[in-house]
């Protein structure tokens, strides 16, 4: 079974440019969740998708991020203008259920991608 | 709200020998769960062991062990016998199950290096 896979790995860009990252979460798992660290700091949530649908937002810093999951299979994040502070490793993990007290519903990861904003 | 500390940014363990990794948390949900995932060099978060609030017995998988006190609100990753291959970053992270919210909240990570 294929894990998460994000798109691209590395992604080098000017302040004020557009970045668009991609997330391919494991098939079948319905909840998909963005996270990025900072560098140096913790690893933080931005958003969490259950399909096709934002369950939870609360994490995305600003307007200029916005986060699409169309049909429910693959998800973007895109950065519009980027800023040098988004500089820092952008994270995807898929989870098949919600999880529960009884049933943790493992958060599987991609391997990230690293963003530069120059 | 919840949150994670993890107060050893760099440890170092000789191969073969144990290592503890602290994580302390707080939360005032009742239904929590805690896990510690390894990142390596290579960058993929790999998911390690997971303890669940309400669990009688600490966890276990493997090498790794989870050293679960609740009343102290700790969560230490025990490693034993530790190879070459554990150097990584560790990272303690909790999930609350009450609320609809099910994202990770994670500490800041411990940096371990085994030394030959």
């Amino acid at each position: 079974e294929a894990g998460v896979t994000q798109f691209p790995s590395h992604s080098v860009i000017e302040k004020g440019q557009t970045v668009t990252l991609r997330c391919d979460p494991i098939s079948g798992h319905d909840n998909l969740y963005w996270y990025r660290r900072v560098m140096g700091k913790e690893i933080k949530f931005l958003l969490h998708f259950v399909k096709e649908s934002k369950q939870d937002e609360s994490g995305m810093p600003n307007n200029r991020f916005l986060a699409e999951r169309t049909g429910g299979t693959y998800s973007t994040l895109k950065v519009q203008p980027a800023e040098l502070e988004d500089s820092g490793v952008y994270f995807c993990a898929s989870s098949q259920g919600l999880g529960g007290a009884g049933s943790y519903n493992e958060q599987f990861f991609g391997p990230g991608t690293r963003l530069t904003v120059l | 709200a919840q949150k994670i500390t993890q107060t050893q940014p760099g440890m170092f363990v000789q191969e073969k020998e144990a290592v503890t990794l602290d994580c302390t948390y707080d939360t005032s949900d009742p239904s929590y769960g805690l896990f510690w995932y390894k990142q390596p060099s290579s960058g993929e978060m790999i998911f390690l062991i997971y303890q669940g609030s309400y669990d009688q017995q600490n966890a276990t998988e493997g090498r790794y062990s989870l050293n679960f006190q609740k009343a102290r609100k700790s969560a230490n990753l025990v490693i034993s016998a530790s190879q070459l291959g554990d150097s990584a970053m560790y990272f303690c992270a909790m999930r609350e199950f009450s609320g609809s919210a099910r994202q990770l909240t994670f500490g800041s990570g411990t940096q371990l290096t085994v030394l030959p």
